[in-house]
């Protein structure tokens, strides 16, 4: 297994722009979420993709959309950003229908946006 | 997040000492209720996690406690390390609807020697 990763690490941009943040899902996993986590916060859910269909979306603008490729990695664009979107990024993934064995997440891309 | 609230925010216990972390929740429908522990730049990671059909779920020295009448689940650390030093979060879930994981706000934990 080689785990949940993540890049970049760290990013920073400017008001107004765009990112796209990247995730390659644990070997065999195929379905994949992504959290925001705001500074001394919970994650917060914004959409999961299985089978390259959005499955799932929290509470977040049309701005936030993502991407999953046939080889279950993953991407997170963010258009237009604001300083608010400065947090850490995490993807996680699963196996549909095995959720009890849990999620495994990455590390994070901790994005500023300045 | 007001569906699920966690207590308390900042927790420092000596070495050897016992760390005990509770959730409450308001969705009824949550089936599947998780601790995470994450550390300083890293994702977290599940701790250890409990079905509602038990009250109470042992591993190693974690244990979680339920309370489905109550709405609450708690996180009790036995013989508590400074490496367990970490922010832990629960994060209830509907097992049945994708996993949606809804995290609580935290707390971080701090053991001293």
């Amino acid at each position: 297994e080689t785990g949940v990763t993540q890049s970049p690490t760290h990013l920073i941009k400017t008001r107004g722009q765009q990112v796209t943040l990247r995730c390659s899902s644990q070997s065999g996993h195929n379905t994949v979420s992504w959290y925001q986590q705001a500074l001394g916060q919970g994650p917060q859910f914004i959409f999961q993709y299985y089978r390259e269909e959005e499955n799932g979306r929290g509470n977040f603008p049309p701005r936030f959309s993502g991407l999953q490729f046939p080889n279950y990695s993953s991407e997170l664009n963010v258009n237009a950003l604001e300083l608010d979107d400065s947090a850490l990024y995490l993807c996680a993934s699963s196996i549909t229908g095995r959720v009890h064995y849990g999620y495994t997440f990455g590390s994070g891309t901790r994005l500023t946006v300045v | 997040q007001q569906q699920v609230k966690q207590s308390p925010q900042s927790l420092i216990v000596q070495k050897g000492g016992i760390s005990i972390i509770n959730c409450a929740y308001e969705n009824t429908a949550f089936d599947y209720f998780p601790w995470y522990q994450q550390f300083p730049g890293k994702g977290p990671a599940l701790l250890i996690a409990i079905r509602p059909d038990v009250s109470e779920k042992k591993e190693g020295r974690f244990t979680i406690s339920f309370n489905k009448s109550a709405k609450q689940f708690s996180l009790h650390i036995m013989d508590s390390q400074p490496g367990d030093s970490a922010t832990y979060f629960c994060a209830p879930t509907l097992y049945n609807q994708g996993g949606k994981l809804i995290f609580g706000q935290g707390t971080e934990l701090s053991v001293k020697p």
